[in-house]
């Protein structure tokens, strides 16, 4: 079983859809937990940052951590085509600790 | 703010050349710089973590005489792959943490260098 499992998509939808992404883990001691989108041929860009459970809102995007169930989720409203990526979950240990372990990334497709 | 530049963004070259992929952080200091290893639709494999001053410490698998690193300032990590060959084409992609290795900042990546090794 990996640390942490995503679903690859792909996954389709028409412009101004709200799209849920999500991620389960199997350790509980992660603590931090990030959501990066990358598109293609280009790097992974840092869109939420959280720790432990709870919400957190920037602008279109919301990040859910349920620490409980193992859980979390990116909520993209009114979807663009510009949304159209890979997003990729992340997560850490705790404060100090080095290393990511990433999910294997949701490929995202935003129809116009 | 948190902006990391990576060079160059694609490299070709002959099987047996060394290459040479800086990393920057551009304006924040990254005490701790990543590089990871991306195969196509897959997910980012770490090869190594470098803190500044010291060695790398080198993922399992990982050879440490065929990928170099170099951390020698704060803003600034180099991987040498050395006589390259063509299983070593890949998409290259670096990442630094700001402050020290006590905080709790996120990581920010560059770009990243696509070696195409013939």
């Amino acid at each position: 079983q990996k640390e942490v499992e995503q679903d690859p998509g792909p996954l389709s939808v028409p412009e101004g859809a709200i799209v849920s992404l999500n991620c389960t883990y199997s350790n509980s001691a992660f603590q931090y937990f990030m959501w990066y989108r990358q598109y293609s041929r280009k790097g992974p860009e840092l869109l939420m940052y959280t720790y432990s459970s709870g919400n957190k809102e920037d602008g279109r995007f919301t990040a859910q951590v349920d620490k409980s169930s193992k859980y979390i989720s990116l909520f993209i409203r009114d979807s663009q085509p510009s949304d159209s990526a890979t997003y990729l979950c992340a997560m850490r240990l705790y404060q100090g600790a080095q290393k990511l372990v990433f999910g294997q990334g949701t490929r995202l497709t935003i129809n116009p | 703010g948190a902006v990391v530049s990576q060079h160059p963004s694609w490299v070709i070259c002959k099987s047996g050349t060394s290459v040479k992929i800086e990393c920057r952080s551009l304006d924040f200091q990254a005490t701790t710089m990543f590089w990871y290893r991306q195969f196509p639709k897959q997910s980012l494999m770490l090869m190594a973590t470098s803190n500044e001053g010291s060695k790398a410490t080198y993922e399992q698998g990982v050879e440490k005489d065929k990928f170099l690193i170099n951390h020698a300032s704060l803003t600034l990590s180099t991987l040498t792959v050395t006589s390259a060959h063509p299983e070593d084409s890949s998409f290259y992609i670096c990442s630094a943490r700001e402050g020290g290795t006590g905080g709790n900042q996120p990581q920010h990546f560059g770009d990243g260098t696509r070696l195409s090794i013939l």
